[in-house]
């Protein structure tokens, strides 16, 4: 089990559907992270949260709307997806954004689209 | 273009064996190197992260090493194990952008009995 918790572990959503992945972490870490991971392929980067404030967006579609509620949550509010994004979501955090200390990773949510 | 480049892309090895894993990379300014484990369906586990003045770093049965100068890393992993069969993906960061890891696309290992 990692420090990460990520829920759900699978969910499969319609294209009209708006859904809720969940990610949280106890370690006192104040940067947190959305990739998204298709088959046999490295982790993109999608969001950064640094001190609960956005900043890194990779030019990501808005169907795809991040929130930081405190600095142990971070949620990916989903609506409106293409089938295009199935893939597993990947949730981290580190204990800053400097890039000095490794990333703990949950274990993702395999997303599908219908 | 800053790039992480990983070979073999995949690799078979017996039980017991051991196996060395190569990353090279054109990433520049360098800030730090990373290994991670990714067991299928699982998020990445981190092994070992370098900075520019470290040569070598071991974490168990898993060593990396790092030569900046020639912008190489590798990871050995000793006496393989069953449980190694993962993806091991090498991850670059520079010092203008340390939030936006460049992942290596990975080498998948897969230890037989």
């Amino acid at each position: 089990d990692t420090e990460v918790t990520q829920t759900p572990k699978h969910l499969v959503m319609g294209m009209t559907n708006k859904k809720s992945l969940k990610c949280e972490q106890h370690m006192g870490h104040r940067a947190m992270y959305w990739y998204k991971q298709k088959a046999k392929k490295p982790p993109e980067l999608m969001f950064v949260y640094s001190y609960e404030k956005l900043s890194i967006n990779e030019s990501v579609p808005s169907r795809f709307s991040p929130e930081c509620p405190n600095s142990s949550l971070l949620n990916l509010h989903l609506h409106a997806l293409q089938p295009e994004d199935s893939a597993l979501y990947l949730c981290a955090s580190s204990q800053d954004a400097t890039g000095n200390s490794p990333l703990h990773f949950g274990n993702g949510t395999r997303l599908t689209v219908t | 273009k800053n790039q992480v480049e990983q070979s073999p892309q995949s690799l078979i090895i017996l039980e017991g064996k051991n196996c060395t894993l190569q990353c090279n990379y054109t990433v520049s300014p360098f800030s730090n190197l990373r290994w991670y484990k990714q067991d299928t369906g699982r998020g990445p586990v981190s092994l070992t992260i370098m900075t520019f003045s470290e040569n070598t770093k071991s974490n168990g049965r898993y060593t990396a090493t790092l030569d900046a100068d020639t912008k190489q890393s590798s990871l050995h992993i000793t006496a393989s194990q069953l449980s190694d069969s993962a993806s091991y993906i090498c991850v670059v960061s520079d010092i203008y952008n340390t939030d936006k890891l460049i992942f290596g696309t990975g080498t998948r290992l897969q230890v037989f009995p």
